[in-house]
């Protein structure tokens, strides 16, 4: 069976802190994408990855940054937490070409106090 | 500028009646559609996709039509059961393997 695998279901952090969420998959997919979903903003893209050591901004990409040093592997890092970036993170990946899906992690659920 | 837009945050039906969930797009280079389902505190999961060459496509309960003239696709299920109660989001893709969802539809079956 596929599967995505996020690291922590629920992580509880302090302002300022560094924060990494990991995440690895096991389908050999090149795309690997970082969401967070908020009440009533659905899933809005923060980062994704084409490659290995390749990145790209998505619609909300401030105050993260991610890393891609495996194909497996895809990690974002929240260089500061803020009280507003408590959110759902969702991991997503999919191979490249044409009508494929995505499949996502089961979430962490980050709280910043 | 939201590209995807699911302009009804909420949904409730009885159960073994139709629901029925829509979306609308404005890109008219997005070439396949996907519904996902999710439940609280766990990631979406695929239901089913149709490619715009398609109008509609069927698999068990679950029918996606997409009306491209409108930019508009729906998501038919039919029986609604209780365990069909979760947020469902719509989301497009373009042909550059970038994909843009919804806001959410939390549908409610009630028993």
């Amino acid at each position: 069976d596929v599967k995505v695998t996020q690291s922590s279901r629920y992580l509880v952090k302090r302002t300022g802190e560094k924060v990494f969420l990991e995440c690895v998959q096991d389908m050999d997919h090149e795309n690997m994408f970082w969401y967070r979903q908020d009440p009533g903003l659905g899933l809005r893209l923060i980062y994704f990855s084409y490659d290995v050591k390749m990145k790209e901004k998505g619609d909300i990409p401030e105050g993260y940054s991610v890393s891609r040093e495996k194909k497996e592997r895809f990690s974002l890092i929240l260089e500061s937490a803020s009280t507003n970036q408590t959110s759902m993170y969702l991991c997503a990946s999919s191979s490249r070409g044409l009508n494929e899906k995505l499949f996502f992690g089961s979430g962490t659920q980050l709280s910043v106090l | 500028d939201q590209q995807v837009k699911q302009n009804s945050p909420s949904l409730s039906v009885q159960e073994g009646r139709i629901s029925i969930l829509n979306c609308d797009y404005t890109n008219s280079m997005f070439d396949y559609f996907l519904w996902y389902k999710k439940y609280p505190a766990e990631g979406p999961t695929f239901l089913i996709s149709i490619s715009s060459i398609k109008d509609k496509n069927e698999d068990g309960r679950f029918t996606v039509f997409l009306n491209k003239s409108a930019k508009h696709l729906s998501l038919h299920i039919v029986p609604s059961q209780p365990g069909d109660s979760a947020v469902y989001f719509c989301a497009a893709a373009d042909t550059g393997n970038q994909f843009y969802f919804g806001t959410g539809t939390s549908l409610t079956v009630i028993p």
